[in-house]
């Protein structure tokens, strides 16, 4: 069984700081990883994934995340907020083996507010 | 680029009535889902559907929905006597390998 927890179910920044948005997960077997976001009013678009390569991912709009074992943890981060990074983003976890077919776990989501 | 559509975006059913929720997945995928996200709650995986059978389903996936790709490129979710409770944003995505795409969503109220 799988589960994932995002620390803050709000997160306010300024624009131009950096974004830190927490992910710690459980799973019995080693995880795939996901990091969606979810702008009002539209659906889940994927920002970026770890699947067992390079366990820094980098994503789309300048976000990445870090996939750390030792710390179940799998963060996500941007150098610097823009206005239009506000949004809510979903952390997700599907299990590791040959079947393409897994559910995906989510977390409770943060809505990230970026203040001129 | 391809993507996943829904139809409809909307949808307002009465308690008791049967709907049908549509789908088009990305066309060279092989395997479909649907999850639904409850105002202010988690998204949730209901059910998983490949090679033309249920492959997983959750415990909220009981006997009121069933799932069908009726003609190889649609894949609907049908609730057969809806409830208050079914209110929720219904997502379908679909996957080639170990990434999922989302939809844009349905939302379903039922009064």
């Amino acid at each position: 069984a799988q589960s994932v927890t995002q620390l803050g179910s709000h997160v306010s920044v300024s624009e131009g700081a950096l974004v830190l948005l927490r992910c710690n997960y459980s799973s019995s077997v080693p995880p795939y990883l996901f990091w969606y976001v979810q702008y009002p009013n539209q659906g889940l678009q994927l920002l970026l994934k770890y699947t067992s390569a390079a366990t820094l991912v980098k994503g789309i709009n300048g976000f990445e995340a870090e996939f750390k074992k030792s710390e179940t943890s799998f963060h996500l981060t941007k150098p610097s907020a823009h206005m239009s990074d506000a949004a809510e983003y979903f952390c997700a976890v599907s299990v590791r083996n040959n079947n393409a077919g897994n559910m995906l776990t989510f977390g409770g989501g943060t809505r990230l507010m970026v203040k001129p | 680029e391809p993507e996943v559509t829904q139809t409809p975006s909307h949808q307002v059913t009465q308690m008791g009535q049967e709907v049908i929720l549509r789908c088009v997945p990305i066309s060279n995928h092989l395997y479909f889902y649907w999850y639904r996200q409850i105002l202010g709650q988690k998204v949730e995986f209901l059910v998983s559907f490949y090679n033309n059978e249920i492959s997983e389903k959750s415990e909220i996936f009981d006997d009121q929905f069933s799932v069908e790709r009726p003609d190889g490129s649609n894949f609907t979710l049908k609730i057969r006597s809806t409830k208050l409770e079914d209110s929720a944003m219904y997502f379908c995505a679909s996957s080639g390998s170990k990434t999922q795409y989302f939809g844009p969503g349905t939302r379903l109220l039922v009064l």
